[in-house]
């Protein structure tokens, strides 16, 4: 079952703060987060495996709630090239050799 | 490095024929997964592997089949095409998702 994002877009000027949720009805082992530009392949951001565990990339961070099954990504002073379609992945326990299952995505817009 | 390599990167079918998407790593990486993307649904996985070998279903494998001879290589076969094929098809590896997926350019197939 899909990991449920929220919001569906974003539409922020240059300089504001966006924070990107992603929910799993299921327990975690961890969860991925990836950007991806149009017409361009998914990459990488970052991978939360503890519960509680805070990563950060850039202006770009992200926690993990393990209890909550909840992960969130926090965009700190969103520039133009923040603009995309954020996804998140996860894991179930036992690991990732079963494959990620990912969201719908968050589109999010930048505007000078 | 090359990275993650697939070929072709548009195709265009008739409903009915076979093909074999290509996709090939150089990063010595055994986590490979092949994932299609389709407009509001984000990225849904058809077939994963975890080495030379060993292949699984995802969650959406109907039509599809893999094979792992080498830990390089992980084509996808359409056995016979259908127009609900249709989409972007992306191929992924990752070296047990430590460093998290590294995702091909795509291919952008069309059934007609």
């Amino acid at each position: 079952q899909q990991p449920v994002q929220s919001p569906q877009a974003v539409i922020l000027r240059e300089g504001e703060d966006a924070v990107i949720n992603c929910s799993s009805s299921k327990a975690l082992y961890s969860v991925h987060w990836y950007r991806q530009k149009h017409g361009e392949a998914p990459v990488f951001l970052m991978i939360l495996l503890k519960g509680g565990e805070q990563k950060g990339h850039d202006k770009i961070s992200a926690s993990f709630n393990e209890k909550k099954q909840q992960s969130s990504l926090y965009l700190t002073a969103s520039q133009l090239s923040y603009s995309g379609t954020y996804f998140c992945g996860t894991e179930p326990p036992g690991g990732g050799a079963d494959g990620l299952t990912f969201g719908k995505g968050t589109h999010l817009i930048i505007q000078p | 490095n090359a990275g993650v390599t697939q070929t072709p990167k548009f195709q265009v079918l008739k409903t009915g024929q076979s093909m074999t998407l290509q996709c090939a790593q150089d990063m010595n990486h055994e986590y490979m997964s092949w994932y299609r993307q389709d407009p509001g649904m984000g990225l849904r996985l058809i077939h994963y592997s975890v080495g030379a070998g060993i292949t699984d279903q995802g969650e959406v494998p109907n039509g599809y089949n893999v094979s792992r001879s080498t830990t390089e290589d992980f084509p996808l076969r359409l056995l016979s095409a259908a127009p609900s094929q249709t989409s972007v098809y992306f191929c992924a590896s990752s070296y047990r998702m430590v460093g998290g997926y590294t995702f091909g350019s795509g291919t952008r197939l069309t059934v007609v």
